[in-house]
């Protein structure tokens, strides 16, 4: 079946460090790929997606593309805000609403 | 206009004991999810309502667990009788289409269940 590997956290960075949260997936077929955020005290919010190999999806300074040949779709920013701490979700669909998300990452980022 | 909202946003209950966890959707989406996160591993699907109908309920882990929309709009999710392991964060989503490609799914703050 459909499963999503996510880089294990937590992880703890300085303001403006480089971030990379890896993920990588299995799935049959040609999944979408999505980065959802859980911020402290709220619901989850999808950051980016991509529904095809070679797409990029960006927002808010974040960054990851869908690679085929590696299974893989890191979240990747390049200065990081303390705002950004938060818990970050990657997760396929394999065509329907039905999510299958990975672990979850804890990112701190420290003033 | 409004996001999917969940109640409580917090229940301690003990072992035995039944609760009910309550969704509202966004106005007009037909489609509405449950899922779980369990001891801070990965976010599990549940089962999903189109309108009042359970479209695929394949993620509900045993017959203690029963979802229901009536009326198609909010839904409630029970619990009865809890058990230690059903501890965990259950979070509600809610989209348009059931397509991933025309439109996202918006989730609730979630309902974090203690059971003692």
């Amino acid at each position: 079946g459909n499963s999503v590997t996510q880089m294990e956290g937590p992880v703890t960075l300085s303001e403006e460090a480089f971030l990379t949260i890896n993920c990588t997936y299995t799935a049959t077929g040609y999944p979408s790929l999505f980065w959802y955020v859980q911020y402290p005290g709220e619901g989850l919010q999808l950051l980016l997606k991509a529904t095809k190999a070679d797409d990029k999806g960006s927002n808010k300074g974040f960054e990851a593309t869908y690679r085929k040949e590696t299974t893989s779709f890191h979240l990747e920013k390049g200065s990081v805000q303390v705002s950004d701490s938060a818990v970050y979700f990657c997760a396929l669909a394999g065509g329907a609403q039905k999510l299958v998300f990975g672990q979850g990452t804890r990112l701190t980022i420290n003033p | 206009e409004a996001g999917v909202t969940q109640f409580p946003s917090h229940s301690v209950i003990e072992k035995g004991q039944t609760v009910t966890l309550r969704c509202d959707p966004i106005s007009g989406h037909d489609n509405l999810y449950w899922y779980r996160r369990v001891m801070g591993k990965e976010i599990k699907f549940l089962l999903h309502f189109v309108k009042e109908s359970k479209q695929d309920e394949s993620g509900m882990p045993n017959n203690r667990f029963l979802a229901e929309r009536t009326g198609g709009t909010y839904s409630t999710l029970k619990v009865q009788p809890a058990e230690l392991e059903d501890s965990g964060v259950y979070f509600c989503a809610s989209s348009q289409s059931i397509w991933v490609a025309d439109t996202e799914a918006f989730f609730g703050q979630g309902t974090r269940l203690t059971v003692v």
